[in-house]
């Protein structure tokens, strides 16, 4: 079956620390990968998307991700967190059209 | 580019009622798909809609139900609320020649039923 697992559910950085969110996911296919950002009240913001090609994507806000099929991984990446990506960030795969298998979530604090 | 837009943002409701959620998806997007988010389940699938046919459905019951209408706009209906059905319903607009499930999120309406 297909699946996401985010296996932190809360991180908390230090402001200008580096932050690293993983994301393990369970797909017959070649997946299409996602990662989303919700702040509170808010709805998703795209970050990021895998679709094939270069496994290092480049996404909004500094953030990165790198796509793993030996480790069916896609972890997320910021070099230098700010106070104000704290939020809930969710990575999620392409199951079918318009149907998206979120993970659970990883929220994130930032220290000062 | 105007985004997605879903009214209402907030309504309280309580058991045994229905409610009806709005969804005008960006414009030029054909398709749209709704999903429920609870602290306990997380986001889940409900529904989505292309050229006002239903294409795909999640495992949620038949009080669940949608619409789509010839300008893309969606709503989607739930009736005989139960406590459990608190929540915030999202909807998710996609480009038609997108092969690959990029979803465009509006901010959602936040039901409380009681």
């Amino acid at each position: 079956a297909q699946s996401v697992t985010q296996p932190d559910i809360h991180i908390t950085v230090s402001e200008g620390a580096s932050l690293e969110l993983r994301c393990n996911y369970s797909y017959g296919a070649t997946p299409y990968l996602f990662w989303y950002v919700q702040s509170p009240g808010q709805g998703l913001q795209l970050l990021l998307k895998y679709f094939s090609g270069d496994t290092l994507v480049q996404g909004i806000k500094g953030f990165e991700a790198e796509f793993k099929r030996s480790q069916s991984s896609f972890n997320l990446r910021k070099p230098s967190v700010h106070w104000s990506d704290a939020a809930e960030y969710f990575c999620a795969v392409g199951a079918l059209r318009g149907k998206l298998i979120f993970g659970q979530g990883t929220e994130l604090s930032v220290k000062p | 580019k105007a985004g997605v837009t879903q009214t209402p943002r907030y309504l309280i409701k309580t058991r045994g009622q229905q409610v009806t959620l709005s969804c005008s998806p960006i414009s030029g997007h054909r398709s749209v798909s709704w999903y429920q988010q609870t602290p306990g389940q997380g986001l889940q699938f409900l529904f989505e809609y292309f050229s006002e046919t239903q294409r795909n459905k999640g495992n949620f019951p038949g009080r669940f139900s949608g619409r789509q209408f010839s300008n893309s706009r969606s709503e989607m209906n739930v009736s005989t609320l139960e406590l459990g059905d608190s929540a915030l319903y999202l909807c998710a607009s996609s480009s038609a020649r997108s092969n690959t499930g990029e979803l465009f999120f509006g901010e959602g309406s936040r039901l409380t039923v009681l």
